[in-house]
Protein backbone atom coordinates (compact mmCIF):
# COMPACT_ATOMS: atom_id res chain seq x y z
CA UNK A 1 0.00 0.00 0.00
CA UNK A 2 1.40 3.42 -0.63
CA UNK A 3 1.58 5.93 1.97
CA UNK A 4 4.01 7.93 4.03
CA UNK A 5 5.38 7.01 7.33
CA UNK A 6 7.29 9.11 10.02
CA UNK A 7 9.30 7.26 12.38
CA UNK A 8 9.48 7.60 15.68
CA UNK A 9 5.78 8.07 17.09
CA UNK A 10 7.56 9.27 20.06
CA UNK A 11 10.71 10.53 21.07
CA UNK A 12 12.33 12.15 24.14
CA UNK A 13 15.07 14.61 23.83
CA UNK A 14 17.41 16.00 26.11
CA UNK A 15 18.28 19.44 26.15
CA UNK A 16 21.49 20.34 24.08
CA UNK A 17 21.02 16.76 21.57
CA UNK A 18 19.97 16.56 18.20
CA UNK A 19 17.79 14.24 16.77
CA UNK A 20 16.31 13.06 13.75
CA UNK A 21 12.80 12.20 12.85
CA UNK A 22 12.60 10.02 9.78
CA UNK A 23 9.72 11.00 6.94
CA UNK A 24 9.56 7.98 3.79
CA UNK A 25 6.74 7.79 1.51
CA UNK A 26 6.63 5.47 -1.47
CA UNK A 27 3.23 7.57 -3.48
CA UNK A 28 6.38 8.89 -5.88
CA UNK A 29 5.67 12.39 -4.96
CA UNK A 30 8.21 15.40 -5.24
CA UNK A 31 7.21 17.66 -2.79
CA UNK A 32 7.28 17.09 0.53
CA UNK A 33 6.74 18.89 3.32
CA UNK A 34 7.92 19.59 7.38
CA UNK A 35 5.33 21.14 9.88
CA UNK A 36 5.39 22.38 13.47
CA UNK A 37 1.87 21.73 15.25
CA UNK A 38 1.46 23.40 18.63
CA UNK A 39 -1.75 23.49 20.64
CA UNK A 40 -3.90 26.49 18.90
CA UNK A 41 -0.90 27.25 16.69
CA UNK A 42 -2.48 25.33 13.54
CA UNK A 43 0.50 23.64 11.21
CA UNK A 44 3.67 26.16 10.85
CA UNK A 45 5.81 25.38 7.56
CA UNK A 46 9.23 24.22 8.63
CA UNK A 47 11.21 23.36 5.57
CA UNK A 48 9.99 21.72 1.93
CA UNK A 49 11.60 20.26 -0.87
CA UNK A 50 10.18 20.52 -4.41
CA UNK A 51 12.98 17.88 -5.88
CA UNK A 52 15.70 15.49 -4.87
CA UNK A 53 18.65 17.65 -3.97
CA UNK A 54 16.84 20.79 -3.21
CA UNK A 55 14.80 22.43 -0.14
CA UNK A 56 13.33 25.79 0.98
CA UNK A 57 13.34 27.27 4.24
CA UNK A 58 9.65 27.36 5.77
CA UNK A 59 8.51 29.92 8.03
CA UNK A 60 10.26 28.63 10.96
CA UNK A 61 13.34 27.38 9.70
CA UNK A 62 15.57 28.40 12.62
CA UNK A 63 16.78 25.73 14.85
CA UNK A 64 16.14 22.75 11.98
CA UNK A 65 17.91 21.20 9.31
CA UNK A 66 16.62 18.53 6.41
CA UNK A 67 17.97 16.97 3.82
CA UNK A 68 16.77 15.42 0.35
CA UNK A 69 19.53 12.81 -0.66
CA UNK A 70 16.25 10.53 -2.30
CA UNK A 71 13.09 11.21 -3.78
CA UNK A 72 11.59 9.26 -0.84
CA UNK A 73 13.02 10.37 1.84
CA UNK A 74 13.08 13.84 3.69
CA UNK A 75 14.56 13.70 7.55
CA UNK A 76 14.43 16.46 9.70
CA UNK A 77 17.19 17.04 12.33
CA UNK A 78 15.85 19.08 15.12
CA UNK A 79 18.91 21.08 16.09
CA UNK A 80 20.31 22.18 19.77
CA UNK A 81 19.24 25.39 18.09
CA UNK A 82 16.31 24.99 17.99
CA UNK A 83 15.07 26.69 21.53
CA UNK A 84 11.45 25.19 22.22
CA UNK A 85 11.55 21.94 20.26
CA UNK A 86 9.09 20.30 22.23
CA UNK A 87 5.79 19.87 19.96
CA UNK A 88 3.52 17.35 17.07
CA UNK A 89 5.61 17.16 13.67
CA UNK A 90 4.09 16.21 10.55
CA UNK A 91 5.59 15.09 7.65
CA UNK A 92 3.47 15.72 4.25
CA UNK A 93 4.09 14.90 0.38
CA UNK A 94 2.00 15.61 -2.69
CA UNK A 95 2.77 16.18 -6.47
CA UNK A 96 3.66 19.64 -6.92
CA UNK A 97 1.67 20.37 -9.76
CA UNK A 98 -0.14 23.79 -10.07
CA UNK A 99 -3.91 22.96 -9.44
CA UNK A 100 -3.40 20.68 -6.61
CA UNK A 101 -3.57 21.15 -3.24
CA UNK A 102 -4.58 17.05 -1.53
CA UNK A 103 -1.45 16.74 0.31
CA UNK A 104 -1.04 13.13 2.41
CA UNK A 105 0.00 13.22 5.96
CA UNK A 106 2.30 10.98 8.31
CA UNK A 107 1.26 9.88 11.43
CA UNK A 108 3.33 12.31 13.12
CA UNK A 109 6.43 12.56 15.85
CA UNK A 110 5.69 13.66 19.02
CA UNK A 111 8.78 15.08 20.63
CA UNK A 112 9.33 15.87 24.07
CA UNK A 113 12.71 17.81 25.44
CA UNK A 114 13.39 16.12 28.93
CA UNK B 1 1.20 39.05 5.02
CA UNK B 2 -0.11 35.71 3.67
CA UNK B 3 -2.91 33.95 6.06
CA UNK B 4 -5.46 32.30 6.29
CA UNK B 5 -8.22 33.11 9.27
CA UNK B 6 -10.84 30.81 10.79
CA UNK B 7 -12.85 30.42 13.72
CA UNK B 8 -10.88 29.23 16.86
CA UNK B 9 -13.74 26.78 18.34
CA UNK B 10 -17.44 26.18 17.33
CA UNK B 11 -19.80 23.55 19.09
CA UNK B 12 -23.08 21.84 17.05
CA UNK B 13 -25.29 18.83 17.83
CA UNK B 14 -25.92 15.75 16.50
CA UNK B 15 -27.90 16.16 13.63
CA UNK B 16 -27.06 20.11 13.10
CA UNK B 17 -25.46 21.94 9.88
CA UNK B 18 -22.90 23.40 10.96
CA UNK B 19 -20.54 26.23 8.80
CA UNK B 20 -16.86 26.77 9.42
CA UNK B 21 -15.55 29.68 7.34
CA UNK B 22 -12.40 31.07 6.21
CA UNK B 23 -10.83 33.98 5.39
CA UNK B 24 -7.29 33.86 3.06
CA UNK B 25 -4.75 36.67 2.23
CA UNK B 26 -2.21 34.59 0.13
CA UNK B 27 -0.32 35.72 -3.39
CA UNK B 28 -1.09 33.43 -6.44
CA UNK B 29 -3.70 31.82 -5.26
CA UNK B 30 -5.19 28.41 -6.54
CA UNK B 31 -7.98 27.56 -4.66
CA UNK B 32 -8.49 26.57 -1.47
CA UNK B 33 -8.24 23.14 0.67
CA UNK B 34 -10.04 21.74 3.53
CA UNK B 35 -8.60 19.36 6.02
CA UNK B 36 -9.77 17.00 8.58
CA UNK B 37 -7.35 16.22 12.00
CA UNK B 38 -8.81 13.57 14.91
CA UNK B 39 -6.99 14.34 17.87
CA UNK B 40 -3.25 13.01 17.73
CA UNK B 41 -3.86 12.37 14.48
CA UNK B 42 -3.16 12.92 10.69
CA UNK B 43 -4.43 15.44 8.88
CA UNK B 44 -6.64 14.41 5.99
CA UNK B 45 -7.86 16.33 2.57
CA UNK B 46 -11.17 16.43 2.67
CA UNK B 47 -11.98 18.83 -0.20
CA UNK B 48 -10.77 21.61 -2.84
CA UNK B 49 -12.10 24.38 -4.59
CA UNK B 50 -10.05 25.48 -7.56
CA UNK B 51 -13.31 27.89 -8.81
CA UNK B 52 -15.95 29.94 -7.42
CA UNK B 53 -18.76 27.90 -6.35
CA UNK B 54 -19.73 25.26 -3.90
CA UNK B 55 -18.68 21.54 -4.32
CA UNK B 56 -20.22 18.67 -2.36
CA UNK B 57 -19.01 15.38 -1.54
CA UNK B 58 -21.39 13.34 0.84
CA UNK B 59 -22.21 15.49 3.88
CA UNK B 60 -19.59 17.93 3.13
CA UNK B 61 -19.58 21.19 0.88
CA UNK B 62 -17.27 23.45 0.67
CA UNK B 63 -17.85 27.27 -1.20
CA UNK B 64 -15.41 29.55 -2.31
CA UNK B 65 -15.80 33.15 -3.19
CA UNK B 66 -12.50 34.42 -5.05
CA UNK B 67 -14.22 37.90 -5.53
CA UNK B 68 -14.27 38.08 -1.15
CA UNK B 69 -11.76 35.80 -0.51
CA UNK B 70 -13.58 33.63 1.97
CA UNK B 71 -14.79 29.94 1.88
CA UNK B 72 -16.83 27.48 4.12
CA UNK B 73 -16.95 23.80 5.12
CA UNK B 74 -20.65 23.29 5.49
CA UNK B 75 -21.13 19.84 7.39
CA UNK B 76 -24.26 18.44 7.48
CA UNK B 77 -26.10 15.55 9.43
CA UNK B 78 -23.66 15.89 11.73
CA UNK B 79 -22.11 13.02 13.88
CA UNK B 80 -20.28 12.63 16.79
CA UNK B 81 -17.65 11.21 14.76
CA UNK B 82 -17.08 14.87 13.41
CA UNK B 83 -15.64 16.05 16.34
CA UNK B 84 -12.24 16.88 15.04
CA UNK B 85 -9.99 19.99 14.36
CA UNK B 86 -10.97 20.97 10.97
CA UNK B 87 -7.82 23.50 8.80
CA UNK B 88 -8.48 25.28 5.80
CA UNK B 89 -5.21 25.35 3.37
CA UNK B 90 -4.23 27.45 0.57
CA UNK B 91 -1.26 26.93 -2.16
CA UNK B 92 1.31 30.26 -1.33
CA UNK B 93 3.83 31.23 -4.08
CA UNK B 94 6.96 32.25 -3.76
CA UNK B 95 8.14 33.92 -7.67
CA UNK B 96 8.72 31.21 -10.03
CA UNK B 97 8.53 28.29 -7.37
CA UNK B 98 6.01 25.42 -7.30
CA UNK B 99 4.71 26.55 -4.26
CA UNK B 100 3.78 25.36 -1.11
CA UNK B 101 0.84 24.60 1.54
CA UNK B 102 -0.22 26.85 4.28
CA UNK B 103 -3.05 26.29 6.80
CA UNK B 104 -5.38 28.21 8.80
CA UNK B 105 -4.92 27.89 12.64
CA UNK B 106 -8.02 25.42 12.85
CA UNK B 107 -11.35 25.16 13.79
CA UNK B 108 -12.33 22.41 16.69
CA UNK B 109 -15.89 21.40 16.29
CA UNK B 110 -17.51 19.71 19.20
CA UNK B 111 -20.25 17.86 18.19
CA UNK B 112 -22.50 17.26 20.94
CA UNK B 113 -25.45 14.64 21.86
Amino acid sequence: DGGITQSPKYLFRKEGQNVTLSCEQNLNHDAMYWYRQDPGQGLRLIYYSQIVNDFQKGDIAEGYSVSREKKESFPLTVTSAQKNPTAFYLCASRFPGQMNTEAFFGQGTRLTVV
Amino acid sequence: GQSLEQPSEVTAVEGAIVQINCTYQTSGFYGLSWYQQHDGGAPTFLSYNALDGLEETGRFSSFLSRSDSYGYLLLQELQMKDSASYFCAARRDYGGSQGNLIFGKGTKLSVKP
